[in-house]
């Protein structure tokens, strides 16, 4: 079963506009953590943000900030004031305390046009 | 900062042969994770190490075998290459498992011909 879902494919933007990617996670852990990757057209994996799950604060990082939210199981994540740099795919993604490896959503492709 | 070293960072290879992928991960970083990323997909994970012990095991297939050496570089062995191996493979880092955020490296570009 997919323990990471993110519903939206793909998110066409103007640059300046805010994109908010969401991402809607499954665990039986209570102590997890959560991911976003960002991968530009030139391939790698970056990391972005990670939040543990006793952590619901949510923080402002940049342009970048998330909004974590245990009851609905939710872990989106917004850019503001995009910019086409912002270009790429972004992942969604999940450990649980006692199954180290990264559980990926499907990705959301961005584009932020000029 | 250092950052995880993958080599070679794109490979060539025809059906049937065998592929060594390498890795060394972020200075004083123990544990080593390897996901194999197909077209268009997510990426999936397919073996850890830690303390240059096996930790872990993903949707490896029998043909492909790992090791992590006591430098804590890893390398993946591929052998009889399918088609179906052309993908995008990522070996990833952490200081600490479990516990810690996973640095990935540039990864290494398969193509089976």
């Amino acid at each position: 079963a997919q323990k990471v879902t993110q519903a939206q494919t793909e998110i066409s933007v103007v640059e300046k506009e805010d994109v908010t990617l969401d991402c809607v996670y499954e665990t039986r852990d209570t102590t997890y953590y959560l991911f976003w990757y960002k991968q530009p057209p030139s391939g790698e994996l970056v990391f972005l943000i990670r939040r543990n799950s006793f952590d619901e604060q949510n923080e402002i990082s940049g342009r970048y900030s998330w909004n974590f939210q245990k009851s609905t199981s939710s872990f989106n994540f917004t850019i503001t004031a995009s910019q086409v740099v912002d270009s790429a795919v972004y992942f969604c993604a999940l450990s649980e305390i006692n199954d180290y490896k990264l559980s990926f959503g499907a990705g959301t492709t961005v584009t932020v046009r000029a | 900062a250092a950052g995880v070293i993958q080599s070679p960072r794109h490979l060539i290879k025809e059906k049937r042969e065998t592929a060594t992928l390498k890795c060394y991960p972020i200075p004083r970083h123990d544990t080593v994770y390897w996901y194999q990323q197909g077209p268009g997909q997510d990426p999936q994970f397919l073996i850890s190490f830690y303390e240059k012990m096996q930790s872990d095991k993903g949707s490896i297939p029998d043909r492909f075998s790992a090791q992590q050496f006591s430098d804590y570089h890893s390398e993946l062995n591929m052998s009889s290459l399918e088609l179906g191996d052309s993908a995008l493979y990522f070996c990833a880092s952490t200081a600490r498992r479990g516990e810690e955020t996973q640095y990935f490296g540039p990864g290494t570009r398969l193509l089976v011909l």
